[in-house]
């Protein structure tokens, strides 16, 4: 059984451009959910895919999307970059979205410059 | 809206020594509340899952309690060791919701 994997593991990017973050979940899960972790910050919730449809959303502006394929894997898009996108960007699976155990992947380091 | 806090923010202690990380939670209404650990740059590792309806989970030097009724859970770690260096997150999983709020951390150094 796979745990769940993300890449690229670090990014580096100029304000303005455009980038896309990629998450492979457990074997098994059918839902991810994407977070955001600023240097010294708890991670802040996103938004959620559940069998290919966005199942909730953080309050995040629309420049951050995501998709989720048939396979359940999954990516985050963020256009327009700023610095304060700067953060880790992690990447939860679980199977449904009922009360469930995450499991989350060593996350994807974005630095916006 | 749900707000998490921890305390302490940082801690250090030497090695052997038990502890405690408090975390804080302002709307009751959850299903469930989870630590995780995480080392520096890396993912979040889940240690213990505590359902509403429990009021304890155990595993291995980890114990971690929650009081629902007043907003707070707790984590003990007995006999810590220096591979227990990490930040200790807080999240609960509110009712009508599929996500987690966390905490901002516990940042733990245990010296030899």
């Amino acid at each position: 059984e796979t745990g769940v994997t993300q890449s690229p593991t670090h990014l580096i990017k100029t304000r303005g451009q455009q980038v896309t973050l990629r998450c492979s979940s457990q074997s098994g899960h059918n839902t991810v959910s994407w977070y955001q972790q600023a240097l010294g910050q708890g991670p802040q919730f996103i938004f959620q895919y559940y069998r290919e449809e966005e199942n909730g959303r953080g309050n995040f502006p629309p420049r951050f999307s995501g998709l989720q394929f048939p396979n359940y894997s999954s990516e985050l898009n963020v256009n327009a970059l700023e610095l304060d996108d700067s953060a880790l960007y992690l990447c939860a699976s679980s199977f449904g979205t009922g009360q469930i155990d995450y499991t989350f992947g060593s996350g994807t380091r974005l630095t916006v410059v | 809206k749900q707000e998490v806090t921890q305390i302490p923010a940082a801690l250090s202690v030497p090695e052997g020594e038990n502890l405690v990380l408090n975390c804080s939670f302002t709307d009751s209404a959850i299903y469930n509340l989870q630590w995780f650990r995480q080392d520096p740059g890396k993912g979040l590792t889940s240690l213990l899952l505590i359902q509403s309806s429990q009021r304890e989970q155990t595993s291995g030097r980890l114990n971690a309690s929650l009081d629902k009724s007043s907003g707070r859970s707790t984590l003990y770690i007995a006999a810590s060791q220096p591979g227990d260096s990490a930040t200790y997150l807080c999240a609960v999983r509110p009712l009508g919701y599929s996500t987690l709020t966390f905490g901002k951390g516990t940042m733990l150094l245990v010296s030899p």
